[in-house]
């Protein structure tokens, strides 16, 4: 059974355009979502994560926007660099028994020059 | 630094092998993982630990075994390795059971042939 969802797959969009990243969970006890990058033959990294007490976090040109009623969050990716080349995980975990994150598969995200 | 660091980088073993993959942890943090990633399914949790003698069972752990001997020190065993295990291995910590932010190894990559 997989929790968390995300789409597209894989994504390509030029750079200084705006790439959205969407993601959906199943468990409603879930509370808090981070978004980990992962660049090729790195380790995942913590980019940004958002709480449902806001349903914006922004960090630069990242912005979480979340919607609990639908169990739905995005991340999107302004004026999207090359530099932003990378596989993204939308995860979630809750304070309850689901207290271990749950990872999406994950995003890949080529911006070209 | 606080980190978390594997061992070994590489690793190749035969069909039926054992094989030790290690993670020591200095950011002082109560909980530790083993995760393994593979093309189409993101990062899946193996096995967890929430302390010294602790051993809580993932996702995906069968063929599996884990060990937390210390508070810094978690190992992944895999007593008779198959090529379905042939994988890329990420250890990481938290600082807490849940709402925590992770932080990751740099990865163990085993080949089982």
């Amino acid at each position: 059974q997989q929790q968390v969802r995300q789409s597209p797959q894989s994504l390509t969009v030029w750079e200084g355009e705006t790439a959205i990243l969407n993601c959906s969970y199943e468990d409603s006890t879930f509370d808090y979502f981070p978004w980990y990058w992962q660049f090729p033959r790195e380790s995942p990294a913590l980019l940004i994560a958002i709480r449902p007490v806001s349903n914006k976090k922004e960090d630069g040109r990242f912005t979480i926007f979340f919607n609990k009623r639908e169990k739905k969050l995005s991340l999107h990716i302004t004026d999207s660099q090359p530099g932003d080349s990378a596989t993204y995980f939308c995860a979630a975990s809750g304070s309850g028994g689901n207290y271990k994150p749950t990872f999406g598969k994950g995003t890949s995200l080529v911006v070209h020059p | 630094e606080a980190a978390v660091t594997q061992s070994p980088r590489n690793k190749v073993t035969v069909t039926g092998g054992n094989v030790t993959l290690s993670c020591r942890q200095t950011n002082s943090h109560n909980y530790m993982y083993w995760y393994r990633q593979d093309t189409g399914h993101g990062l899946r949790l193996i096995h967890y630990s929430y302390g010294a003698g602790n051993l809580q069972i993932g996702d995906v752990p069968d063929g599996y075994k884990a060990t937390r001997t210390t508070q810094e020190d978690f190992f992944l065993l895999l007593e008779l390795a198959s090529p379905s295990q042939t994988s890329l291995y990420f250890c990481a910590s938290s600082e807490d059971r849940a709402n925590s932010d992770y932080t990751f190894g740099s990865g163990t990559r085993l080949l089982v042939i």
